[in-house]
């Protein structure tokens, strides 16, 4: 497809099991931006990728929430040792080029999670 | 306390009346961006304003970039149930070297036939 992946859409995690989200971008765009989603409210930012290098994970609640890029497409949001509070829509959204303020970002579906 | 305050938080009108969303802040944006996002869909950028006073003109809808860039408007005229859904404003402050976006926390719209 043409826009923005991400898998799996829905995930119901027991409180303390580890998770992993997928976000596969949009073909050739550097930048990668993860935003953290509550019910009924606007998306918060979580951590920015340039190609491979995360460069801003300021947004990140605490150090059990770890974001990779490797190889500079695919992206894996992992939790570790979910909570309650962790359960929300994550998002990916990505952009052809060096983000900049004006920049487009193209979100995907997101990925809704749920911990019991 | 959110940097980008959106008002009103809730809206439930009738097909065909004109509604305004307003998005404000007490910080400079250099570029402020509206989003509609339906359920199960992440947000779908609708336009970007970039010079103060702007106005910007989709169909229906009007967006407008306030003098000092610190505030912005969406006008929907003759309101369609097509048009429901949550409508967000985004932006990064003036001095962001990229764009990390924040959003404001939403005017939820819903139109009724």
């Amino acid at each position: 497809g043409a826009g923005v992946s991400q898998s799996p859409r829905y995930k119901v995690a027991k409180r303390g099991q580890d998770v992993a989200l997928r976000c596969d971008p949009i073909s050739g765009h550097v930048s990668l931006f993860w935003y953290q989603q509550a019910l009924g409210q606007g998306p918060e930012f979580l951590t920015y990728f340039q190609n491979e290098a995360q460069l801003d994970k300021s947004g990140l609640p605490s150090d059990r929430f770890f974001a990779e890029r490797p190889e500079g497409s695919v992206s894996t949001l992992k939790i570790q040792r979910t909570q309650q509070e962790d359960s929300a829509v994550y998002l990916c959204a990505s952009s052809l080029v060096l983000a900049k303020t004006q920049e487009t970002q193209y979100f995907g579906p997101g990925t809704r999670l749920l911990v019991l | 306390t959110q940097l980008l305050e959106q008002s009103p938080q809730f809206l439930s009108i009738q097909e065909g009346e004109n509604l305004t969303v307003y998005c404000n802040s007490s910080s400079v944006f250099s570029s402020l961006q509206w989003y509609r996002q339906e359920p199960g869909e992440g947000p779908v950028l609708l336009v970007t304003v970039v010079t103060g006073g702007e106005v910007k003109k989709l169909k229906r809808l009007t967006f407008q970039f306030g003098d000092a860039r610190k505030d912005s408007s969406l006008h929907i005229t003759a309101a369609q149930p097509g048009d429901t859904g949550l409508y967000l404003c985004a932006g990064a402050p003036r001095g962001t070297s990229y764009g990390k976006l924040t959003f404001g926390q939403g005017t939820i719209l819903t139109v009724h036939p």
